[in-house]
């Protein structure tokens, strides 16, 4: 049940833009997105909910294709300050549990 | 609220003791989730709570461990012999299941077994 998140790492210059993406190979109801910092509990993003919606977040924003499964976090114009992993989680049902992917590590340098 | 509390922020123990993580969820959560994290295997779920009750505990690894949660502001995950291959930091999160709510995590327990 666990999703699988691509690419495994990032390297980014500021300024540049990245996608991460997380797919499922069951049907779900929604996805969340966290943010780990090193040594710190992962951060709440944002989650999306079945129904293809688009959410953003200052400059990251993600969207959930229900037909494919799969959601993908935009991050544009990227800032040293969005380096960190950065994890998927995915629910079956409403109020069901929450299973992360491997995570991706995005590393932003000036 | 002061978010998730776990305790210890860090272990230290000898292979075969045993070994008792505490949670404390945010007043009014329903669902408690245990995760442990390593470099080889990330975040992976151990059990999930609803109102107190064990939903899915298919993650947990071994009868080593086990977990429980007798009220609605306390869990406890237990690892009984501890080895090695233990060693991680597992983290505690609670959410309010209304269906589209987030997890909040804890700072997380370091341990390593010697």
């Amino acid at each position: 049940q666990q999703p699988v998140q691509s690419p495994q790492a990032v390297i980014l210059r500021e300024g540049e833009d990245a996608v991460i993406n997380c797919s499922s190979s069951k049907a779900l109801y929604s996805v969340h997105w966290y943010r780990q910092k090193h040594g710190e509990a992962p951060v709440f993003l944002m989650i999306l909910l079945k129904g293809g919606e688009q959410k953003g977040h200052e400059k990251i924003s993600a969207s959930f294709n229900e037909k494919k499964q799969q959601s993908s976090l935009y991050l544009t114009a990227s800032q040293l300050s969005y380096s960190g992993t950065y994890f998927c989680g995915t629910e079956l049902n409403a109020g069901n549990m929450l299973t992360f992917g491997g995570g991706t590590r995005l590393m932003v340098k000036p | 609220d002061a978010g998730v509390i776990q305790s210890p922020r860090h272990e230290v123990t000898e292979m075969g003791q045993e070994v008792t993580l505490r949670c404390k969820p945010i007043s009014g959560h329903n669902s408690l989730f245990w995760y442990r994290q390593t470099m080889m295997r990330g975040l992976e779920l151990l059990i999930y709570f609803n109102n107190n009750v064990p939903i899915d505990d298919s993650g947990m690894p071994e009868d080593r461990f086990s977990a429980k949660m007798p009220n609605a502001s306390f869990s406890t995950l237990k690892i009984q012999p501890s080895e090695p291959r233990d060693s991680a930091v597992y983290f505690c999160a609670s959410s309010f299941r209304s269906g589209d709510t987030e997890a909040f995590f804890g700072q997380g327990t370091r341990l390593t077994v010697v």
